[in-house]
Formats: structure tokens, sequence, C-alpha cells
């Protein structure tokens, strides 16, 4: 079955050190991935994505993602957390042999907490 | 920027009761998804719309049906609502293209007495 995974429930990091959020998936073909942001009683938010090329992603908000084929990950960093970044934290994967659809398998979440 | 608006933050049902959770998006998308948030399961995608008229079932469809009438709106029915459907809904719209990010309005927490 396909599925995403996030290994840790909860991070916690000071602020002003760097940050990392981990993800690995277990999908077939070469996906879309995606990280989407989560504040309290609010949607989610996009931050950035994975298609091709280079395997240091940019995003919103200072944030970047790492692709490694080799080991199927996808992990969110950043080099100076805020407590501003405390959040739920998302990975997603679109497998490309879905039909175009742009469906999504999500990470069950990851609760950032940054103290000062 | 794309807005995807839910018509309601928060919904008080008493079980049995038929509801009704709209979603409009203003930026012309084909695509539309209803999902669940439940603590430590993520997301479940529930029902999702490629086109109008069109639906297809996600992975947790039973007890819930949809209706894409207009391209823009995108209406999540839970036939009989029962205890267990208490959760959060959010609603998403994409493009076409399956390397775009999908668009989330900020969810409706039902609860369902």
């Amino acid at each position: 079955a396909q599925s995403v995974a996030q290994p840790e429930d909860q991070v916690n990091v000071a602020e002003g050190n760097p940050l990392t959020v981990k993800c690995t998936y277990s999908v077939s073909g070469n996906p879309y991935l995606f990280w989407y942001v989560q504040y309290p009683n609010r949607g989610l938010q996009f931050l950035l994505k994975y298609i091709t090329g280079d395997n240091l992603v940019k995003g919103s908000y200072g944030f970047e993602a790492e692709f490694n084929k080799s080991q199927t990950s996808f992990h969110l960093k950043k080099p100076s957390a805020l407590v501003s970044d405390s959040a739920l934290y998302f990975c997603a994967v679109s497998p490309t042999l879905f039909g175009g659809y742009n469906k999504l398998i999500f990470g069950a979440g990851t609760r950032l907490a940054v103290h000062p | 920027d794309v807005k995807v608006t839910q018509s309601s933050r928060y919904l008080v049902k008493r079980t049995g009761e038929k509801v009704f959770l709209e979603c409009v998006q203003d930026m012309d998308h084909e695509n539309m998804f209803w999902y669940r948030q439940d603590p430590g399961l993520g997301l479940r995608l529930i029902y999702f719309s490629y086109d109008v008229k069109m639906k297809e079932k996600g992975d947790i469809p039973e007890g819930y049906s949809v209706s894409r009438e207009k391209k823009e709106r995108f209406s999540l029915i839970l036939e009989s609502a029962s205890t267990n459907q208490t959760s959060m809904y959010l609603c998403a719209s994409s493009s076409g293209a399956g390397n775009q990010p999908q668009h989330f309005g900020d969810g409706t927490r039902l609860s369902i007495l």
C-alpha cells in the first residue's frame, strides 16, 4: 500500500537553531512531493514542492526541503527557527500514476514547537 | 490568491440529521476535494471531483455523498449523521495538473451529538 510516514509526532527546537521535520514515503514511480503547514484553527497552507530537478527546493517563510530518491525521503528544513514557526506540518505525496487527478496521500503530521 | 471558502467554521448537529457542508473556490479549478482530519491520522480523502457532475470515491466514502453542480461549488453531504463523524472537515481545490498544490479552506469543525 502507498503511504507517507512522518516518524516524529513532535519536534522541539530552540529559537535560532536549525530544524528538521522528517518525511519518508512508499509510493510507486516518481511522485510529486509537497509540504504544508497548518496553524491553529486554520486550513493547510502550501509551503513547497518537489517535481523534478535540483534535490534542494526552497519555499515560503525560509523553509527548504531535501529530496533523496535512494532513501525515499523529503525532509523539511530551516536554518534558523522562529517561535512563529510553531505549527503542525504535513508531508504529502502525489503519485504520478494516479491518472493526473492530483490526489494526495498525507502523512499523519508533525507538531513543531519552537521555544524562545 | 486562491480563495477556498467553507460556509461554516463550526457546526453542531444531532445524530440522524442530514448535514450539508458547502465549499466554494474562486480560481476556476477543475479539481475539488473533501477531507476529514482527525488527530494522529492526518488527512483522509472522502471524495473528490475532477469536473462538474463528476465524482470519485476517496479512501473513506462510507456515510458521505457529494454534489458538484457548478464548477466553483462542491458540497459534502452526511446522509444520516453519526457521532463517529464528529471531525474537522477540509475542502481543497487545485488546477488540473498533478504537479500543482492543493489550496485549502479554513475547515468546518463538525460535532454530532
